[in-house]
C-alpha cells in the first residue's frame, strides 16, 4: 500500500523568505502527483499537477519537482507572503492502485507579517 | 460554474441514526470521489464512480454507499452512524482521472455522538 509521508508537520516563516516543503512516497510506480492547498475550514485547492514523465510544474511563485525513482516531490514558494499562510497536502494516484489516490497528513504553514 | 457543491455544512447525528451527503457538480465530469479527514490525518478515500451507474470501493468504504444514478449526483449514505464516523467528509471530481486536478467541495463536518 502507498505511503505519503510529508515533513515537517508544521513551518513559521518570516514573510519573504523562500521555502520548500517536502513529500515522500514508497511505491515509485505513480501516474502522477498534486499538491493541494487547504485553507481552514475549507476544501482543497489544486496548486499543481505533476506527471510521472515530467520533473517539475511551476505557477507563479510555486516550483513543484518530482523524483520518481527516490520518492520524493519538493514544493518550493518564493518570496512568502501572509496568504499563504495554509495548509499544504500532497497526492499521488499509484499505478497499481487504479483510481485511489493516496495523501499525506500535510504541512502547516504559517509566514509571519 | 458552482463547481462542487456539498449539503449540508454540519451535521450532528446520534449513534444509529442514518443520513445522506449530497454532493453535486455541474462541470459535466465523469469521475466523483468521497474522501474523509481525520484531525491531523490526511483525506483517506471511500467510494468513487467513473461515470453513471458504475461506483467502486476506495480505502475505507465500510459503513458507507453510494449511487450515481446521474453524472451530477453522487450522494454518499451513513446507514447506521457510529463515533468513529465522525469526520470531514470531502466530494472532489474530475474530467480524465489521473491527467486533471481534482475539483473539491467545502466538505461536510459530521459529529456523532
Amino acid at each position: 500500500k502507498q505511503e505519503v509521508t510529508q515533513i515537517p508537520a508544521a513551518l513559521s516563516v518570516p514573510e519573504g523568505e523562500n521555502l520548500v516543503l517536502n513529500c515522500s512516497f514508497t511505491d515509485s510506480a505513480i501516474y502522477n502527483l498534486q499538491w493541494f492547498r487547504q485553507d481552514p475550514g475549507k476544501g482543497l485547492t489544486s496548486l499543481l499537477l505533476i506527471q510521472s514523465s515530467q520533473r517539475e510544474q511551476t505557477s507563479g511563485r510555486l516550483n513543484a519537482s518530482l523524483d520518481k525513482s527516490s520518492g520524493r516531490s519538493t514544493l518550493y514558494i518564493a518570496a512568502s507572503q501572509p496568504g499563504d499562510s495554509a495548509t499544504y497536502l500532497c497526492a499521488v494516484n499509484g499505478q497499481d492502485t487504479g483510481n485511489q489516490f493516496y495523501f499525506g497528513t500535510g504541512t502547516s504553514l504559517t509566514v509571519i507579517p | 460554474n458552482a463547481g462542487v457543491t456539498q449539503t449540508p455544512k454540519f451535521r450532528i447525528l446520534k449513534i444509529g441514526q442514518s443520513m445522506t451527503l449530497q454532493c453535486t457538480q455541474d462541470m459535466n465530469h465523469n469521475y466523483m470521489y468521497w474522501y474523509r479527514q481525520d484531525p491531523g490525518m490526511g483525506l483517506k478515500l471511500i467510494y468513487y464512480s467513473v461515470g453513471a451507474g458504475i461506483t467502486d470501493k476506495g480505502e475505507v468504504p465500510n459503513g458507507y454507499n453510494v449511487s450515481r444514478s446521474t453524472t451530477e449526483d453522487f450522494p454518499l449514505r451513513l446507514e447506521l452512524a457510529a463515533p468513529s464516523q465522525t469526520s470531514v467528509y470531502f466530494c472532489a471530481s474530475t474530467i480524465l482521472q489521473g491527467e486533471e486536478t481534482q475539483y473539491f467541495g467545502p466538505g461536510t463536518r459530521l459529529l456523532v455522538l
